[in-house]
């Protein structure tokens, strides 16, 4: 398997308050992916990042940043989390835009 | 970017092959089909891709027609632990984005 975890892999919080989820990788990827997934609506792309300090937004990014200060890390960041962002969020990694990409095993954010 | 349109639900009998569609008749010359895989709540697994040739490796087989608008995922004997929601992704070389759409729901029977 990729090294590739995410963390946590569950959270609750309350609306209005910061959250912060995690991706870390070994595999010294160069692209970074954050999805969430909500039923019906498959993955949709929030943010991706094509480098340290390279990032661009996705399909469904409003009311999400991302940061990315070293290859290993991808962070997705809720300044003020809503109940309309209760999902499960899932990251990607690929070596190059024409390789197969690896997920993590996600995180499942309610919010309350 | 190109798009592709799958059935949304699938059945298939234990022990038999499971042939999934996806339509891409939107394709451009440079753009690779992928085909991934999930599992309940997992993570989506990487299965196959292919550019206008016919591939396949120990997962599966992947079939595009000619005009390369239409391909086939071929799973030769499904199993129990082949149920999963199955994705076809149009991908353009040298772009940064990898975008989902809702897939086909396989069930395997026994």
């Amino acid at each position: 398997d990729a090294g590739i975890t995410q963390s946590p892999r569950h959270k609750v919080t309350e609306t209005g308050t910061p959250v912060t989820l995690r991706c870390h990788q070994t595999e010294n990827h160069r692209y970074m992916y954050w999805y969430r997934q909500d039923p019906g609506h498959g993955l949709r792309l929030i943010h991706y990042s094509y480098g340290v300090k390279d990032t661009d937004k996705g399909e469904v990014s409003d009311g999400y940043s991302v940061s990315r200060s070293k290859t290993e890390d991808f962070l997705l960041t809720l300044e003020s989390a809503t109940s309309s962002q209760t999902s499960v969020y899932f990251c990607a990694i690929t070596e190059t835009v024409n390789t197969e990409a690896f997920f993590g095993q996600g995180t499942r954010l309610t919010v309350v | 970017d190109a798009k592709t349109t799958q059935p949304p639900s699938m059945d298939c009998a234990e022990g038999r092959a499971a042939n999934l569609p996806c339509n891409h008749s939107t394709i451009s010359g440079n753009e690779y089909v992928y085909w991934y895989r999930q599992i309940h709540s997992q993570g989506p697994q990487y299965i196959i891709h292919g550019l206008k040739n016919n591939e396949t490796n120990e997962m599966a087989s992947l079939i595009i027609t000619e005009d390369r608008k239409s391909s086939t995922l071929i799973l030769p004997h499904a199993t129990l632990r082949d149920t999963a929601v199955y994705y076809c992704i149009v991908r353009p070389r040298n772009t940064d984005k990898l975008i989902f759409g809702t897939g086909t729901r396989l069930q395997v029977f026994p």
